[in-house]
């Protein structure tokens, strides 16, 4: 079974711009999160989908936004760049049954000049 | 406020036994999840624990979980050089719908296994 898929692996923007990250997740995988990581806040929820709605988010200013597909691909996106939005975004699937294993990507790195 | 504590850092000798220890705050949390992240790399699933159980074994890992405390503890038997990354405990928040995608991670714990 192929794992969680996130793409692109590495993206450099620059401040003001725009972003769409893309994430695959694991087969028969209905729920997708996404978090932040950065060295000095660490982990962070940014929000989950379940059949293409929105069902939890995190404390994020509404330059983070995101979908669900109804294949239960998940994209992000992030508009208007800051220099503080260069991080490590992970993505995790699960079942969304409240069972709950969740797997995460390799993550995109972005880097925001 | 949710929170989740752990040390830092932690070395051992090849060999050894790694104790990894995580405080956290929310009573509620339904899992508390352990995953281990190298260099470059995203987080990788070792093991979880379901709330009303106290431990959990996988081959070389230990999962203690000390419930009143709010303790938890992940303990590598046997440690390698290659056990040498960031160790991260989460617990789970319950969101609606009876979601559990949203964690609560600690900082990390950096393992340093040396030969």
């Amino acid at each position: 079974k192929a794992g969680v898929t996130q793409t692109p692996r590495y993206l450099i923007k620059t401040r003001g711009q725009q972003v769409t990250l893309s994430c695959s997740p694991i087969s028969g995988h209905r729920s997708v999160s996404w978090y932040q990581q950065t060295p000095g806040q660490g982990l962070q929820f940014l929000f989950e989908y379940f059949s293409e709605t929105q069902r939890n988010k995190g404390n994020f200013p509404g330059r983070f936004s995101g979908r669900q597909f109804s294949n239960s691909r998940s994209e992000m996106n992030v508009s208007t760049l800051e220099l503080g939005d260069s991080a490590l975004y992970l993505c995790a699937s699960s079942l969304g049954q409240g069972n709950e294993k969740l797997l995460f990507g390799s993550g995109t790195q972005l880097s925001v000049l | 406020g949710e929170d989740v504590e752990q040390s830092l850092f932690l070395s051992v000798r090849e060999g050894d036994s790694s104790v990894i220890n995580c405080t956290y705050t929310d009573s509620s949390s339904t899992y508390l999840y352990w995953y281990k992240q190298e260099p470059g790399a995203g987080l990788q699933l070792l093991t979880y624990i379901f709330s009303n159980m106290d431990m959990k074994q996988d081959q070389r890992l230990t999962v203690l979980l000390n419930k009143k405390d709010k303790h938890l503890s992940l303990r590598i038997a046997d440690t390698q050089t290659g056990d040498s990354a960031i160790y991260f405990c989460a617990e789970s928040q319950e969101g609606y719908g009876g979601s559990q995608g949203n964690l609560i991670f600690g900082k990390g714990t950096k393992l340093s296994v040396k030969p």
